[in-house]
């Protein structure tokens, strides 16, 4: 079965170092893989889509890579701030379900002053 | 642009009873709705997907006469968890994508609902 994995471990950095998180999927082959940021309580909010046949996608301080061949996504932040503290989920296509998504748990990222 | 809103934002209920919970999309025509249930610590986890005019898809495990959903226009799904239990107690989320909005395979989230069943 379709397997994503995030680093459970929250991830802790100081305020303008760049944050990098994994995403690691198994068994699958993803038309597609976007990155979501959730807040304590509230619904994911969408932050990036990339697509298979793209290596790499920017937006402002944020980029994302996919590399199909190791079934892997790096998401970055650079020049933290402690407001980029969240937890930030990866979400392939659900095979055979439309546009639906397959989240992983998510990594817990704690930017400090 | 592309706002979801869902309500309540929070529900109490008691054991046997049925809950009902709104997803709007506020500014968009949305085709397909996804429902989807999040435990604490938890991945998001699909139960449903509805859309418009149609009945909705359940994911396998889903009960769906426990979990009745109904998208009857292109702005509005509900989810009513009916004769519900504790083990019902969850976060609640929607999501939507359709026409208008930046790709029909980018999703919209609602805020999500937290279900607490006594």
């Amino acid at each position: 079965s379709q397997k994503i994995e995030q680093n459970s471990e929250a991830l802790n950095i100081q305020e303008g170092k760049t944050a990098t998180l994994t995403c690691n999927y198994t068994n699958y082959s993803p038309a597609y893989l976007q990155w979501y940021r959730q807040d304590p309580g509230r619904g994911p909010v969408f932050l990036l889509l990339i697509r298979e046949n793209e290596k790499e996608k920017r937006k402002e301080r944020l980029k994302v890579t996919f590399d199909t061949t190791l079934k892997q996504s790096l998401f970055h932040i650079t020049a933290s701030q402690p407001a980029d503290s969240a937890t930030y989920l990866c979400a392939l296509d659900k095979a055979n379900s439309g546009y639906a998504l397959n989240f992983g748990k998510g990594t817990s990222l704690l930017v400090t002053p | 642009g592309a706002v979801v809103s869902q309500h309540p934002s929070w529900v109490i209920c008691k054991s046997g009873t049925s809950v009902k919970i709104e997803c709007r999309s506020l500014d968009f025509q949305a085709t397909t709705m996804f429902w989807y249930r999040q435990f604490p610590k938890q991945s998001l986890m699909l139960m449903a997907t509805s859309n418009e005019g149609s009945k909705a898809t359940y994911e396998q495990g889903v009960e769906k006469d426990k979990f009745l959903i109904n998208h009857a226009s292109l702005t509005l799904s509900t989810l009513t968890v009916t004769s519900a239990h504790p083990e019902d107690s969850s976060f609640y989320i929607c999501s939507a994508s359709g026409t208008s909005t930046a790709s029909t395979d980018t999703q919209y989230f609602g805020p999500g609902t937290r279900l607490t069943v006594l």
